[in-house]
């Protein structure tokens, strides 16, 4: 079945303790994208990935890193967690550019 | 810079009735547009896109939306709306040009029997 997974779906973690959330797709997809959502504010782009190695900025980059080592994975590290990193985390990916984007189901992360 | 405007943060309609969810962009380039739907809990799934062509775009679950390029606007439409139609809707525009999609702040529409 063709998807996009993440890991962990749930994550309640404290100030400072890093942590990654992963993201996987299986449909050979060279972009890859991480949102995050907040009530009244939509989806935001974090980073983006046009393909491996290839990374970029997206509207809200501060406190989270990214890397695309391969095809498949599009990890997002948050090296020093704060709560205003609290929020509904989204991976998704697309065959290229222009094209509809697939989801994964999310990872809703809370730090206290 | 790119903007969506989703006016309606909130809708509610009777079961059976008609639906517009409002969509409004702010670009000057030619844009691509999409409308997405989560459900509670859910990711989000695309119902229907617009690239090129044909203004008036048929999706999944029997939405339908217009591109008008005069008002900047994608509205999305469903003629009767089902219970399970319950949900929250997001307008996302992208640009020929560069890699970016943004989104609304989407509407969410619930249903009352």
């Amino acid at each position: 079945e063709a998807q996009v997974t993440q890991n962990p779906r749930y994550l309640i973690t404290v100030t400072g303790k890093k942590l990654t959330v992963t993201c996987s797709q299986n449909m050979n997809h060279e972009y890859m994208s991480w949102y995050r959502q907040d009530p009244g504010l939509g989806l935001r782009q974090i980073y983006y990935s046009m393909n491996v190695e290839v990374t970029d900025k997206g509207d809200v980059p501060e406190g989270y890193k990214v890397s695309r080592k391969e095809k498949r994975n599009f990890p997002l590290i948050l090296e020093s967690p704060s709560p205003n990193q609290t929020s509904l985390y989204f991976c998704a990916s697309s065959p290229g550019r222009y094209n509809e984007q697939f989801f994964g189901p999310g990872t809703r992360l809370t730090v206290l | 810079a790119q903007s969506v405007t989703q006016p309606d943060i909130h809708i509610t309609v009777s079961e059976g009735a008609s639906l517009e969810l409002r969509c409004n962009y702010s670009y000057g380039a030619t844009p691509y547009l999409f409308w997405y739907v989560q459900s509670p809990g859910q990711g989000l799934q695309l119902l229907l896109k617009y690239f090129s062509g044909d203004t008036l775009v048929q999706g999944i679950k029997g939405f339908e939306a217009e591109f008008k390029r005069s008002q900047s606007s994608f509205n999305l439409r469903k003629p009767s709306v089902h219970w399970s139609d319950a949900a929250e809707y997001f307008c996302a525009v992208g640009n020929f040009g560069n890699e970016k999609l943004t989104f609304g702040t989407g509407t969410r529409l619930t249903i009352i029997p």
